[in-house]
């Protein structure tokens, strides 16, 4: 498959148990944050979403926080599968724009 | 099935020889755009549009053109190629604000440029 990064920060974790995956985003202004998940050989793809006036969104087993003190921003991801394994993205929308700052990534890696 | 289709995937030529990647959904989507992958550095945004005829410059647009003629096609051209722009390529769409942001991504483009 594609090389996403060779050097890319990783967080194992047993599976079954819960991930927190953390990202420090750059512009305070940013109104929009979403996480995408890219598996090996495949374009990102979405997982959730997160608007400016909201502190914490869940869907399906996944939950984002966001904290605009700190500018920063977390996926966890409950009771971890092996499909979960793959690199992920944050991303930020600038207020006024259709511009997106990506996050360098997370690799996820679910041990057996 | 909906998607967003790349061509070609794999890539390999020469500095200077002009070449254009093809991106085409079948989403009836308003807002496409361009990325390039490279290691350590994530996705940056080179092009992207908000309808036809409507282009701005992403965080990466140097040495890159798109052009917009129809809803479904969103071509990234490289008039002269060269090897800083070696990269995996990627184009996405989504239905646009303010309904969704929601970006779909297509299976990418290697580009070798030697």
């Amino acid at each position: 498959g594609e090389s996403v990064g060779l050097h890319l920060p990783t967080l194992s974790v047993q599976e079954g148990d819960n991930s927190i995956i953390n990202c420090a985003y750059s512009n305070s202004a940013s109104d929009y944050f979403i996480w995408y998940k890219q598996e090996s050989g495949k374009g990102p793809q979405f997982i959730i979403d997160i608007r400016s006036n909201m502190d914490k969104r869940q869907g399906q087993r996944v939950t984002v926080l966001l904290n605009k003190t700190v500018k920063h921003l977390s996926l966890q991801i409950a009771a971890t599968q092996p499909g979960d394994s793959a690199v992920y993205f944050c991303a930020e929308k600038g207020s006024g724009t259709y511009k997106y700052i990506f996050g360098t990534g997370t690799r996820l890696k679910v041990l057996a | 099935e909906a998607q967003v289709t790349q061509n070609p995937r794999y890539l390999i030529t020469v500095t200077g020889k002009k070449l254009t990647v093809t991106c085409s959904q079948n989403m009836n989507h308003e807002y496409m755009s361009w990325y390039r992958q490279d290691p350590g550095l994530g996705l940056r945004q080179i092009y992207y549009s908000m309808n036809v005829e409507v282009t701005d410059k992403g965080d990466v647009p140097e040495g890159y053109k798109v052009s917009r003629k129809e809803k479904r096609n969103f071509p990234l051209i490289l008039e002269s190629p060269s090897p800083n722009q070696t990269s995996l390529y990627f184009c996405a769409s989504s239905v646009g604000p303010p309904i969704s942001y929601e970006q779909y991504f297509g299976p990418g483009t290697r580009l070798t440029v030697t």
